[in-house]
């Protein structure tokens, strides 16, 4: 079984509507929690990132973290066409360089 | 400032040869890491360092090796290609901690490989 896991969709809206993502995890060390974009054919740059639990807003992206549940989201509000992506989400362990991913899901917001 | 730079940005390969993907970054970070990309798999970890001089094998590291001999470069070397190293490549770096956040990593536009 797989540490992180994530839908891998794919997930079509039409713009303006509310994406909502999430990623469950089993390693309860887990203490940071980031979501990743990533553009066809492009490195992932980091979107949201969170410490333990709690919510974060930026914008229009809101990352969630409940840790008694293991469970993570990212809520996109009035997406946009350039939206489209696929989002990872990641998480590590206090002082740990190493990231564990999910697989992605890619997101496609039409006009 | 380039950020993170990988070269070459395609290749082709046929099984046993070998290669070196290069990965440049300009920001002065200290910690710098190989990831593979595949489908439905996320980002695996291949090899990292946390400095000149010092590596670290991740999660995939079998079939690669590394080196860092500056704070600039870290080249991910495939000693003898194999289909199942058919994969996208990230190079990814960051400050160390506590300067940098743990698991703030800025990656390089990836290194496509195929072998044949």
């Amino acid at each position: 079984q797989k540490e992180v896991e994530q839908d891998p969709g794919p997930l079509s809206v039409p713009e303006g509507a509310i994406v909502s993502l999430n990623c469950t995890y089993s390693n309860s060390a887990f203490q940071y929690f980031m979501w990743y974009r990533q553009y066809s054919r492009k490195g992932p740059e980091l979107l949201m990132y969170t410490y333990s639990s709690g919510n974060k807003e930026d914008g229009r992206f809101t990352a969630q973290v409940d840790k008694s549940s293991k469970y993570i989201s990212l809520f996109i509000r009035d997406s946009q066409p350039s939206d489209s992506a696929t989002y990872l989400c990641a998480m590590s362990r206090s002082n740990d360089y190493k990231l564990s991913f999910g697989a992605g899901t890619t997101v496609t917001v039409r006009a | 400032n380039a950020g993170v730079t990988q070269t070459p940005k395609f290749q082709v390969l046929k099984t046993g040869q070998s290669m070196t993907l290069q990965c440049a970054q300009d920001m002065n970070h200290e910690y710098m890491s190989w990831y593979r990309q595949d489908p439905g798999m996320g980002l695996r970890l291949i090899h990292y360092s946390v400095g000149a001089g010092i590596t670290d094998q991740g999660e995939v590291p079998n079939g690669y090796n590394v080196s860092r001999s500056t704070t600039e470069d870290f080249p991910l070397r495939l000693l003898s290609a194999a289909p199942s190293q058919t994969s996208v490549y990230f190079c990814a770096s960051s400050y160390s901690m506590p300067r940098g956040k743990t698991g703030e990593l800025f990656f390089g536009e990836g290194s496509r490989l195929t072998v044949l």
